[in-house]
C-alpha cells in the first residue's frame, strides 16, 4: 500500500488561475514533507517544504499542513504555461535517521494559455 | 544552483548482464540515495549511503544489487545479474546533513532498460 496518496492525478487550470494540488500520508511515521517540480526528463526539483503545522507562502505558491491528518496541500496563484510538470509530495520517514523519503504518484498539471 | 548528474542518461542491457549506473553527486554533500521509479508508478527509495557503508535499504534493495563510492569518485548502483523486473527510472539523490528534515538534490535519473 502507498503510503502517500496525491489527488488529483491531473489538473488542467486556465493561465492566470489558481491550482490546488493534495496530498496524504496513511502512515503516521512520516514526519516532514516536501513538495518537488518535475518536467519531463528532467530531475525532481524541491519547491517547498513543511515541517510544522500552518501555511508557508513564497511567492506565487503556498503550502498548508495539517500534521494531525496528515495532509498537505500546495496551492498555487497566477498560474503559469511554466508551471506545466508533475508535481510531486513526498513525506520523510520519521524512523530514518538518514533520511528516506516516501513519494506519491504525483498530479501532473496543465496550465492553459 | 548545484546538480546532481547521472551517467548514462539511457542505457539498454540484456537481461542477466552486470550494470553500473553512475551518479557524481553534488560536492559538498556527504549522504547519498538511490530511487527507483517504474513507469506510471511512485519513486521508491533503495538505499541510503554514508561514510563508505550502506546504512538502510529497502526490500527494493535486492542481493543483487551494490553501491560503492570509491575514493570519493563516482556514487556506482551496480545490479548483477540484472532481470526484467529492473527495467525503471534510476534516480540518485545527495544531501549535505542527515536527518528527516534534510534537503535532497536529485539528478535527472538514468532510464535503464533490460530486454
Amino acid at each position: 500500500q502507498q503510503k502517500v496518496q496525491q489527488s488529483p492525478e491531473s489538473l488542467i487550470v486556465p493561465e492566470g488561475g489558481m491550482a490546488s494540488l493534495n496530498c496524504t500520508s496513511s502512515d503516521r511515521n512520516v514526519d516532514y514533507f516536501w513538495w518537488y517540480r518535475q518536467h519531463s526528463g528532467k530531475s525532481p526539483k524541491m519547491l517547498m517544504s513543511i515541517f510544522s503545522n500552518g501555511e508557508k507562502e513564497e511567492g506565487r505558491f503556498t503550502v498548508h499542513l495539517n500534521k494531525a491528518s496528515l495532509h498537505t496541500s500546495l496551492h498555487i496563484r497566477d498560474s503559469q504555461p511554466s508551471d506545466s510538470a508533475l508535481y510531486l509530495c513526498a513525506a520523510s520517514d520519521r524512523g530514518s535517521a538518514l533520511g528516506r523519503l516516501h513519494f506519491g504518484a504525483g498530479t501532473q498539471l496543465i496550465v492553459i494559455p | 544552483g548545484p546538480k546532481v548528474l547521472q551517467i548514462p542518461s539511457h542505457q539498454i542491457i540484456d537481461m542477466g548482464q552486470m550494470v553500473t549506473l553512475n551518479c557524481d553527486p553534488v560536492s559538498n554533500h556527504l549522504y547519498f540515495y538511490w530511487y527507483k521509479q517504474i513507469l506510471g508508478q511512485q519513486m521508491e527509495f533503495l538505499v541510503n549511503f554514508y561514510n563508505g557503508k550502506v546504512m538502510e535499504k529497502s526490500k527494493l534493495f535486492k542481493d543483487q544489487f551494490s553501491v560503492e563510492r570509491p575514493d570519493g569518485s563516482y556514487f556506482t548502483l551496480k545490479i548483477q545479474p540484472t532481470a526484467l523486473e529492473d527495467s525503471a527510472v534510476y534516480f540518485c539523490a545527495s544531501s549535505p546533513r542527515q536527518g528527516a528534515n534534510s534537503d535532497y538534490t536529485f539528478g535527472s535519473g538514468t532510464r535503464l532498460l533490460v530486454i
